[in-house]
């Protein structure tokens, strides 16, 4: 399995504080991806990054930022969590830079995610 | 519309059926897809790819028809361990990946 990890696993907090999740690759992969996922909408992404300190926003990135000051971890931050960022994310690494079409260094491989619970 | 479309079931199967999903993607620039596989409270994990036609790989058989812009899955000879919920998802150039939202398999004893 690729080495990838999230930090912590299970978090509980209250409103209003901030949070950081963490991301660890060992895989020395390009492409890194936070994504959450909550029953009816599936996977939505919130944030990616295509390089050390290269990052983009996705369809959900209001109430987060993130940083990549190294190539294997990519950190997510709710600056001050609600109760709708309760859920469960996951981190995802690609190894393509998106132009080998037809080839498997464009397979995302996820963490085990973290699950977020914002009381 | 979004741009990968599901059935997001359940499906209720009998242990050794043939079940076959659908998957439908709007973007027609899409060059590559895959099958994820998700059990419950874990990530994700990759089943299949499809690049050309299709694939196939044991018990499981994916098609991709461009001309209609879809992908199909079917898995034979069900078994209980294939329970899951399986996700498409299609990708065009250096575009974050698309993902649907799944669809819910129980195979059932």
């Amino acid at each position: 399995d690729a080495g990838i990890t999230q930090s912590p696993r299970h978090k509980v907090t209250e409103t209003g504080t901030p949070v950081t999740l963490r991301c660890h690759q060992t895989e020395n992969h390009r492409y890194m991806y936070w994504y959450r996922q909550d029953p009816g909408h599936g996977l939505r992404l919130i944030h990616y990054s295509y390089g050390v300190k290269d990052t983009d926003k996705g369809e959900v990135s209001d109430g987060y930022s993130v940083s990549r000051s190294k190539t294997e971890d990519f950190l997510l931050t709710l600056e001050s969590a609600t109760s709708s960022q309760t859920s469960v994310y996951f981190c995802a690494i690609r190894a393509g830079t998106g132009v080998e079409v037809l080839s498997g260094a464009n397979v995302l491989t996820f963490g085990a995610g973290s699950r977020l619970t914002v009381l | 519309r979004k741009e990968v479309e599901q059935d997001p079931g359940p499906f209720n199967v009998p242990e050794g059926a043939t079940v076959a999903f659908n998957c439908t993607y709007s973007n027609s620039a899409s060059q590559s897809f895959f099958w994820y596989r998700q059990d419950c409270r874990k990530e994700p994990k990759l089943l299949m790819s499809v690049y050309s036609s299709g694939n196939e790989d044991g018990r499981f058989t994916a098609q991709l028809n461009r001309a209609s812009q879809y992908i199909s899955l079917l898995i034979r000879d069900s078994k209980l361990s294939d329970s899951a919920t399986y996700l498409c998802v299609s990708h065009s150039g250096n575009t974050p990946l698309v993902f649907g939202k799944g669809t819910r398999l129980s195979v059932i004893a």
